[in-house]
């Protein structure tokens, strides 16, 4: 059964400094791993799709990478900004057809 | 392009009531959930179904009943609403199990007094 783990659960960090926010698996044998935001009483916005043959994708100043043997991915977010905080959820779908969510990460940028 | 619909947005419905969540969604997706989400929690499976005429079961499907009569609509229905069900509700889809990306609905907020 595929759990997903992200860690920190929060975080808090000055305006203007990169950061970095975990997922981790424990099934390797993954589809894709998709990462999304999630803004206070809002739904889910995704932000990056990485398919299991990829190490890594980048959307602006986000970029997600991925290790399958070591059952991780990692969301880069580079000159972090106050609009940039909200929960970030990593997802992944598994053999069984579900999509497998982490707790995620309650990110919160002080000006 | 509208993507998943969710209706209604909120509702608050009393002990025992019954009620149907509509979700729709027009990119011709095979995989369509239904998550649930408790304050402070993360997403929860309640069902989810991998075509017309196919649903199964997730990790809470306790309470609760879906169908899956077209491509495009998964309804989920409450039958005797508890206050335990009161949640924010989120519906997905999926082109399929594969390298393809989940959408998601705005979610309906549903509180059970």
């Amino acid at each position: 059964k595929q759990e997903v783990t992200q860690i920190p659960a929060a975080l808090s960090v000055p305006e203007g400094e990169n950061l970095v926010l975990n997922c981790s698996f424990t099934d390797s044998a993954i589809y894709n791993l998709q990462w999304f935001r999630q803004d206070p009483g809002k739904g889910l916005t995704s932000l990056l799709l990485i398919q299991s043959s990829q190490r890594e994708q980048t959307s602006g100043r986000l970029n997600a990478s991925l290790d399958k043997s070591s059952g991780r991915s990692t969301l880069y977010i580079a000159a972090s900004q106050p609009g940039d905080s909200a929960t970030y959820l990593c997802a992944l779908p598994g053999r069984d057809d579900k999509i497998i969510f982490g707790k995620g990460t309650r990110l919160h940028i002080l000006p | 392009n509208a993507g998943v619909t969710q209706t209604p947005k909120f509702r608050i419905l009393k002990i025992g009531q019954s009620m149907t969540l509509q979700c729709t969604q027009d990119m011709n997706h095979n995989y369509m959930y239904w998550y649930r989400q408790d304050p402070g929690m993360g997403l929860k499976l309640i069902y989810y179904s991998v075509g017309a005429g196919i649903t199964d079961k997730g990790e809470v499907p306790n309470g609760y009943n879906v169908s899956r009569s077209t491509t495009e609509d998964f309804p989920l229905r409450l039958e005797l609403a508890a206050p335990s069900q009161t949640s924010v509700y989120f519906c997905a889809s999926n082109e399929e199990r594969g390298n393809t990306e989940a959408f998601f609905g705005q979610g309906t907020r549903l509180t059970v007094v």
